[in-house]
């Protein structure tokens, strides 16, 4: 039963044309992030939301935005693509940002999306 | 400065013996949790195992167990009875309760390659 989603697997896009990935979860879980991971390098943090509330990291590009329509979906919009930003975007989740021990800690990820940039 | 450090980019072992994968971390908070997780080539996180800083004894999950050394600052995994399967991306992680965001620092992995 997969719990956190994400389509599609694979995108291709081309340069400077905008795209979007989504990611939804099962889990009624309070936070979701989206990491950017390139090859050969450890994930990336770009931004999570606990509930509504959006935590953007200082050096994310101003061209990645995100949107959280509900509890369950989160979007990741790539305003316009460079070939720089071909990575596998991974979504996780996870219970609560605010308490302590593995459960609230714990991510659930999702299997990714290998963006393309042509 | 690196606040979680995988000082093997690749290590190989033979099928059916065991393997360790070294971690070392860097925290002023007494409060953290530690955590492994597998990445095989199709691209999925895998949880694998979690260390909490209070936690009194190693945490062991199936062949998975974790050698936590808190003075050292080292949460090295030990796979014991390699399997093919387990040919992967491997990511220590670490998680500091204190401060605003919370959330997960990776190392930059460790490669491993299961040898027939």
């Amino acid at each position: 039963d997969a719990m956190v989603i994400q389509n599609p697997r694979y995108q291709v896009t081309q340069f400077g044309k905008p795209v979007t990935l989504s990611c939804s979860q099962t889990l009624n879980h309070n936070v979701m992030y989206w990491y950017q991971q390139k090859s050969s390098q450890a994930p990336k943090l770009l931004f999570h939301y606990y509930d509504k509330d959006f935590n953007n990291e200082a050096d994310t590009p101003d061209n990645f935005q995100s949107r959280r329509p509900n509890t369950s979906f989160c979007f990741l919009d790539i305003r316009s693509p460079g070939l720089g930003d071909a990575a596998m975007y991974l979504c996780a989740t996870s219970r609560d940002r605010e308490r302590e021990g593995r459960k609230a800690a714990e991510q659930y990820f999702g299997p990714g999306t290998r963006l393309t940039v042509t | 400065a690196q606040k979680i450090t995988q000082t093997q980019p690749g290590m190989f072992v033979q099928e059916k013996e065991a393997v360790t994968l070294d971690c070392t971390y860097d925290t002023s908070d007494p409060s953290y949790g530690l955590f492994w997780y597998k990445q095989p080539s199709s691209g999925e996180m895998i949880f694998l195992i979690y260390q909490g800083s209070y936690d009194q004894q190693n945490a062991t999950e199936g062949r998975y167990s974790l050698n936590f050394q808190k003075a050292r600052k080292s949460a090295n995994l030990v796979i014991s009875a390699s399997q093919l399967g387990d040919s992967a991306m491997y990511f220590c992680a670490m998680r500091e309760v204190s401060g605003s965001a919370r959330q997960l620092t990776f190392g930059s992995g460790t490669q491993l390659t299961v040898l027939p």
